[in-house]
């Protein structure tokens, strides 16, 4: 299957400052990208949907200015959390649908990018 | 709202049948998968059924959906240390774009 790669997979830092996570899509182009929030033991939310050459598009309860999100390429898209705090500690998927999409609507995941704020 | 629910934990010994349950509250599902996501890890997709279809089966998983009772099972047979892991249920639907709306998680735990 498609391979998405996030990167950092962990990252520590000190409240106040900001932490972008990066997604790639390496081997097909990704028009469309989904990132989402898991706590420990907690299912997957979904925090936003990011589009190539637009703004993405934030759910219901997500603050855009903390959370920005740039889909500037077809393979990337980047999550900056600004101004970290202690409680936006959590483990951070992104997932990347192709072109094509493909009937299933099939989703590729990333490995995940844990974030610590101390 | 869409709401997906699962039990949080399930135990089985290796060699036998593990059955995972997932009840959803939308009708209008779409697409209902299975993803598996392994300790620290992504989520890897395990299958998916059309919502206009009651069973599918693929090696060792088999897929059953009652869309009546908004009911989603999967059934892994000859269960593995390797099959350790959560498990989530997650349903798409027309026009959402591909967003996911992930069931809360099964733990499945093999024990030898």
């Amino acid at each position: 299957g498609a391979v998405v790669s996030q990167h950092p997979s962990w990252v520590i830092c000190k409240s106040g400052t900001s932490v972008k996570i990066e997604c790639r899509s390496l081997d097909f182009q990704a028009t469309t990208m989904f990132w989402y929030r898991q706590f420990p033991k907690q299912s997957l939310m979904l925090m936003a949907t990011s589009n190539e050459g637009s703004k993405a598009t934030y759910e219901q309860g997500v603050e855009k200015d903390k959370f920005l999100i740039n889909h500037a390429s077809l393979t990337l898209s980047t999550l900056t959390v600004t101004s970290a705090h202690p409680e936006d500690s959590s483990f951070y998927i992104c997932s990347a649908r192709g072109l094509a999409g493909g009937k299933t609507g099939e989703l590729f995941f990333g490995e995940g990018s844990r974030l610590t704020v101390l | 709202g869409e709401d997906v629910e699962q039990s949080l934990f399930l135990s089985v010994r290796e060699g036998d049948s593990s059955v995972i349950n997932c009840t959803y509250t939308d009708s209008s599902s779409t697409y209902l998968y299975w993803y598996k996501q392994e300790p620290g890890a992504g989520l890897q997709l395990l299958t998916y059924i059309f919502s206009n279809m009651d069973m599918k089966q693929d090696q060792r998983l088999t897929v059953l959906l009652n869309k009546k009772d908004k009911h989603l099972s999967l059934r892994i047979a000859d269960t593995q240390t390797g099959d350790s892991a959560i498990y989530f249920c997650a349903e798409s639907f027309t026009g959402g774009g591909n967003k996911l709306t992930f069931g809360t998680g099964t733990q499945l735990k093999v024990e030898l």
